[in-house]
């Protein structure tokens, strides 16, 4: 069975700091990795994606991936109290259009 | 409007019941998806579909039913509703091509009672 593991948290943060969310998952296969924001009582929203070994910036967030080792990251810079979320970390085997995702990580930023 | 909406966003039905949760998208995306969420089980796939009239069990498929005869339609049906189906359900869709993440409508919170 594949699975994607996060560490529930609370990852509690200052504000200004960055924040650092991790992701494992079993599929050796997996191609694909997707990194979702979920808001209190509001459907995941997509953040990033990325593909490829190394890392991917997107304004104050980036992501990092590791296929050996089999672990994604998502760091977000300068986090705001806006930032204070559930992130959800999803993966993709190749020939599969199916997303499993892992439980979550809280985050909370604190002024 | 362009997306994926779900309906209704709240219901309450009593045990035994048949309940239906509409999903609507407007992407013509190939692939859907019917989720429940949980605390302390995250987003569990309970059916997907990857085309009108091609559907498939996921990971907590029991109690429910899913058809398809629309690309753009995927309802989900609990036929005797249970207790421990109360959740928060989403709907999502991808396509097949390009960045392939998956959009999610805004959720249905079902309580039965």
């Amino acid at each position: 069975q594949k699975e994607v593991e996060q560490n529930s948290g609370p990852l509690s943060v200052p504000e200004g700091a960055i924040a650092s969310l991790n992701c494992t998952y079993s599929d050796r296969g997996s191609q694909s990795f997707f990194w979702y924001r979920q808001y209190s009582g509001k459907s995941p929203e997509l953040i990033m994606f990325i593909y490829s070994n190394g890392d991917k910036e997107d304004g104050r967030f980036t992501a990092q991936l590791n296929k050996a080792s089999q672990y994604v990251s998502l760091l977000i810079r300068d986090s705001q109290p806006s930032d204070s979320a559930t992130y959800l970390c999803a993966v993709r085997s190749g020939g599969s259009y199916i997303p499993t995702f892992g439980r979550g990580t809280s985050l909370i930023v604190h002024p | 409007d362009a997306g994926i909406t779900q309906s209704p966003r709240y219901k309450i039905t009593e045990t035994g019941r048949q309940v239906t949760l509409m999903c609507h998208q407007t992407w013509s995306h190939s692939y859907m998806f019917w989720y429940r969420q949980d605390l302390g089980h995250g987003l569990r796939l309970i059916y997907y579909s990857a085309a009108a009239d091609i559907t498939d069990k996921g990971e907590v498929p029991d109690g429910y039913v899913v058809s398809r005869s629309k690309t753009e339609n995927f309802p989900l049906t609990l036929e005797s509703a249970t207790r421990s189906q109360t959740s928060v359900y989403f709907c999502a869709s991808s396509n097949t091509g390009g960045s392939t993440e998956a959009f999610f409508g805004q959720g249905t919170r079902l309580t039965v009672v």
